[in-house]
């Protein structure tokens, strides 16, 4: 079974330019998370999809982050503009469907991101 | 707000000795789980224990739960060198929640 995907592995960009992050969850998995995670810290959640619905995003600065899941499959997250505190790396996770029983989430290898 | 809260943030400890961390909660919750993750890599799940459980055991792995005091611990067993990492617990923000909040986790060392 292949893992969550994610792309690309390193990100180095200057304040209030833009990016963007890509992930492929496992196959089947209609449940999706963007974590970020400042060195030294657990993973925040940042948004949670489930298939291409939106479950919970109260931890999305929404005034510069975005993202979207269309299809219901592959999920891109978005900066933009970026500030340095946007350093961190980003983790992409996906779990089978609520109610499925199963509570694991499996995670890629996230992308690290430096604002300069 | 972060829910679960490791202790020690730092353990450093000897090949084939025992490591313990530890993980407080505040809400009720009906599992917990502990993840594992390794420097520059994502997490990796370790274990989950449900509210009904005690304790339970995966390889050299065994975590305990105590709902009364709202703490779980992770013991790793015979530590070798590729158990160096961070670990994490978690838990979901209500009971059967997805959605999980993560503690700063316990950076473990195990020097040979």
């Amino acid at each position: 079974e292949a893992g969550v995907a994610q792309s690309p592995r390193y990100k180095i960009i200057e304040k209030r330019q833009s990016v963007a992050f890509w992930c492929n969850p496992i196959s089947g998995h209609a449940t999706l998370y963007w974590y970020q995670q400042i060195l030294g810290q657990g993973p925040k959640l940042l948004i949670q999809f489930q298939n291409n619905g939106v479950v919970d995003d109260s931890q999305l600065p929404k005034d510069r982050f975005s993202a979207e899941r269309l299809k219901g499959v592959d999920s891109t997250l978005k900066i933009q503009p970026a500030k340095l505190e946007d350093s961190a790396v980003y983790l992409c996770a996906s779990s089978p469907l609520r109610g499925s029983g199963s509570y694991e989430q499996y995670f890629g290898p996230g992308t690290r991101l430096t604002v300069t | 707000s972060q829910q679960g809260e490791e202790d020690p943030q730092a353990l450093s400890i000897q090949e084939g000795e025992n490591a313990t961390m530890n993980c407080s909660y505040k809400t009720s919750i009906n599992n917990l789980q502990w993840y594992r993750q390794n420097s520059g890599r994502g997490l990796v799940h370790l274990i989950l224990i449900r509210s009904n459980e005690r304790e339970k055991h995966s390889g050299r792995l065994r975590v305990t739960l105590d709902t009364s005091k709202k703490s779980s611990s992770l013991l790793i067993t015979a530590s070798r060198a590729a158990d160096t990492a961070s670990y994490f617990c978690a838990t979901p923000t209500y009971q059967g929640a997805q959605k999980l909040v993560f503690g700063q986790g316990t950076r473990l060392t195990i020097n040979p």
